[in-house]
């Protein structure tokens, strides 16, 4: 079974620009995460897609957005780059609402570099 | 706002000892509390997955333990091997069905001696 998937790998950007990053959920999950991981913060949660559908963010300003598709792959759009956007975005799909308690499973992420 | 820690940052030990991560979270109203590993540059791969009305979770050498009241997870990893090498990150779930994503902790670095 293919596991979450990510596009780019690696993206470099110059501030000002924008950025979009894909992701494909497992077969059969609805639900689409996504999650920055910038260098000494951690992991925090950004957005939360589920049935086509945003139904959560994080603390995280407008220009980061995105969509989920009819066959539930994603896109994150982040516009007017900044260099504190540089980091590790990572993808993660579970079973979505109809399936509590299920864990999350994540691609291996797309490194964003903004010079 | 939930804050999750993990202790150590960082452990170093030789091959074949065992050992516990530790991860508190300050609200115990949890849902679920996930352990990941990851590898350099690589993504999370979920290790074990804790309901709240669960005390443990067992998978091959590694074991997750839940407090609730307490605030406290541990996980005991037994018979280390090097290629058990990698950050372990604790997440908890405060609402069902994904609501609020996970809140994580910062990590524990682990590296395994040969």
């Amino acid at each position: 079974e293919a596991g979450v998937t990510q596009s780019p790998t690696h993206l470099i950007k110059t501030r000002g620009q924008q950025a979009t990053l894909r992701c494909s959920p497992i077969s059969g999950h609805t639900s689409v995460y996504w999650y920055q991981q910038a260098l000494g913060l951690g992991l925090q949660f950004l957005l939360w897609y589920d049935e086509g559908e945003e139904r959560n963010r994080g603390n995280f300003p407008p220009r980061f957005s995105g969509r989920q598709f009819p066959n539930y792959s994603s896109e994150l759009n982040v516009n007017a780059l900044e260099l504190e956007d540089s980091a590790l975005y990572l993808c993660a799909s579970s079973l979505g609402t109809g399936g509590w308690n299920q864990p999350q499973h994540f691609g291996d992420g797309t490194r964003l570099s903004i010079l | 706002k939930q804050e999750v820690t993990q202790i150590p940052a960082a452990l170093s030990v030789p091959e074949g000892e065992n050992l516990v991560l530790n991860c508190s979270f300050t609200d115990s109203a949890i849902y679920n509390l996930q352990w990941f590993r990851q590898d350099p540059g690589k993504g999370l791969t979920s290790l074990l997955l804790i309901q709240s009305s669960q005390r443990e979770q067992t998978s091959g050498r590694l074991n997750a333990s839940l407090d609730k009241s307490s605030g406290r997870s541990t996980l005991y990893i037994a018979a280390s091997q090097p290629g058990d090498s990698a950050t372990y990150l604790c997440a908890v779930e405060l609402s069902g069905g994904g609501a609020d994503g996970l809140t994580f902790g910062k990590g524990t670095h682990l590296i395994i001696q040969p």
